[in-house]
């Protein structure tokens, strides 16, 4: 059974415009959401978290929504770029942090058209 | 760049020989992650280790074994390796950051994976 869900395989969006990447998760005992990018044939890089006490958290052009009664989190990138294009994993830990590892969902690849 | 080297970065081997893969990181950090990455099924956690001879298993630890014999290695097995062991495999360390608004949480950097390919 699957406890991260991201449900678009892959999203397509023009240059400039905003990304939006949503994620779904079951447990309610995930304290702590992560999202990650990655690239052909490079390990995952860490983009930005937030806190399960927090429904927003902004780094620049990324931002995290987290809504917890829906379970649903959500990274918006404004405005997209080309060099955005990569596949994002969402991921979620228990322990405040991931000291016992993360549930990453399946992930989905944004292209950014030009 | 959290100084985290695997090697090798690509293998190619044959169903029921061994194989040992390597995590090397250079920066003391206590908790060390295997993970593997599977088209459909994004990363999925093998084992992880918490100190120097201290691991536990993960979601996926059926056919691998680890060890930690000192702090900077964190080394991946497959006893016999099947073909349901072909993967790119991730290892990961746990750094402890300050949040700007929150508490001090632990997020995990990937190191730049390993290709095998069991035949």
């Amino acid at each position: 059974d699957q406890q991260v869900k991201q449900n678009s395989p892959s999203l397509s969006v023009q240059e400039g415009r905003i990304s939006i990447l949503n994620c779904d998760y079951t447990n309610s005992m995930f304290d702590y959401f992560l999202w990650y990018k990655k690239y052909p044939a490079e390990g995952p890089t860490f983009l930005i978290s937030i806190s399960s006490i927090k429904d927003k958290n902004e780094d620049g052009r990324f931002t995290v929504f987290l809504n917890k009664s829906a379970k649903h989190l959500s990274l918006h990138i404004v405005p997209s770029q080309p060099g955005d294009s990569a596949v994002y994993f969402c991921a979620a830990s228990f322990s405040g942090g991931g000291a016992d590892g993360l549930t990453f969902g399946k992930g989905t690849h944004l292209i950014i058209q030009p | 760049d959290a100084g985290i080297t695997q090697s090798p970065r690509h293998k190619v081997t044959e169903t029921g020989t061994p194989v040992t893969l390597r995590c090397h990181q250079t920066e003391n950090h206590r908790y060390m992650y295997w993970y593997r990455q599977d088209p459909g099924h994004g990363l999925r956690l093998i084992h992880y280790s918490y100190g120097v001879k201290d691991t536990d298993k993960g979601e996926v630890s059926d056919g691998y074994s680890v060890s930690r014999s000192k702090t900077e290695d964190f080394l991946l097995t497959l006893e016999s390796a099947t073909s349901s062991q072909t993967s790119v495999y991730f290892c990961a360390i746990s750094i402890r950051v300050k949040l700007t608004s929150g508490p001090s949480t632990d997020t995990q950097y990937f190191g730049p994976g390993t290709r095998l390919t069991v035949l």
